[in-house]
C-alpha cells in the first residue's frame, strides 16, 4: 500500500532557527517523492522533488531509503516560510500526507 | 491568468440536491486531476482524466459521483443526492503527462451541504 505519513501536526519556531519536517513513506515500488506547499490564500504547488536534489527557497530533502524517508529541512528559517508543508508519494496518482503546519515568529 | 480555475469557488446546498462543479486546466495540459481535502488533511486523490479517458477512480468515488472531461478540456464533478459528509474543498489540478509529479492546482470550489 501507498502511504505518506507526516508524523507531526504543527512546528512553531523563531525566525532564524534550524526547521525539519518529518515525512515517512510506505511504498512496494522505487519511490518518487516531493513536499507541496500551500502559503496563506495561495494554491498547492510544488516546492521541490527529490529526484532534482536542488535546494528551493533554502529547502532541501534527502531520500533515505533504508529509512523510508523524505524530510524537510532548512537551516534558517524566515518568517515567509510560513505555510502548510504536505510530502507527496507518487505513484500514478500524487498520494499526499496530512500535512504539517510551520510557523516561523519574528 | 492562464492558471487553472475552478468555479463556482463556493457552493452551500441543501442535503440531497445535486451539484456540479467545473475545472478549467492550463490549456496545454493532457491530463486532468479531481482531489478532496477536508479540515486537517492532505488532499486525496478521486480521479484522474488523460486527455477524455478517465483512467483511474478512487474508492473515495462513490456511485454519486461522476466526473467528466468530454473533450479532453474542461471538466466537471458531479455529486448527487448530496451528503453532509461530501462537505469538502473539491481541488481540481492539470500536468503534463510528461511530467506528473508537478501538479497545478486551481483555488478549489468548496461545498457544504446543510
Amino acid at each position: 500500500a501507498q502511504r505518506v505519513t507526516q508524523p507531526e501536526k504543527l512546528l512553531s519556531v523563531f525566525k532564524g532557527a534550524p526547521v525539519e519536517l518529518k515525512c515517512n513513506y510506505s511504498y512496494s515500488g522505487s519511490p518518487e517523492l516531493f513536499w507541496y506547499v500551500q502559503y496563506s490564500r495561495q494554491r498547492l504547488q510544488l516546492l521541490l522533488r527529490h529526484i532534482s536534489r536542488e535546494s528551493i527557497k533554502g529547502f532541501t530533502a534527502d531520500l533515505n531509503k533504508g529509512e523510508t524517508s523524505f524530510h524537510l529541512k532548512k537551516p534558517f528559517a524566515q518568517e515567509e516560510d510560513s505555510a502548510m508543508y504536505y510530502c507527496v508519494l507518487r505513484s500514478e496518482k500524487l498520494v499526499f500526507g496530512k500535512g504539517m503546519k510551520l510557523t516561523v515568529n519574528p | 491568468d492562464t492558471g487553472v480555475s475552478q468555479n463556482p469557488r463556493h457552493k452551500i446546498t441543501k442535503r440531497g440536491q445535486n451539484v456540479t462543479f467545473r475545472c478549467d486546466p492550463i490549456s496545454e495540459h493532457n491530463r486532468l486531476y479531481w482531489y478532496r481535502q477536508t479540515l486537517g488533511q492532505g488532499p486525496e486523490f478521486l480521479t484522474y482524466f488523460q486527455n477524455e479517458a478517465q483512467l483511474e477512480k478512487s474508492r473515495l468515488l462513490s456511485d454519486r459521483f461522476s466526473a467528466e472531461r468530454p473533450k479532453g478540456s474542461f471538466s466537471t464533478l458531479e455529486i448527487q443526492r448530496t451528503e453532509q459528509g461530501d462537505s469538502a474543498m473539491y481541488l481540481c489540478a492539470s500536468s503534463l503527462s510528461i511530467d506528473s509529479g508537478e501538479l497545478f492546482f486551481g483555488e478549489g470550489s468548496r461545498l457544504t451541504v446543510l
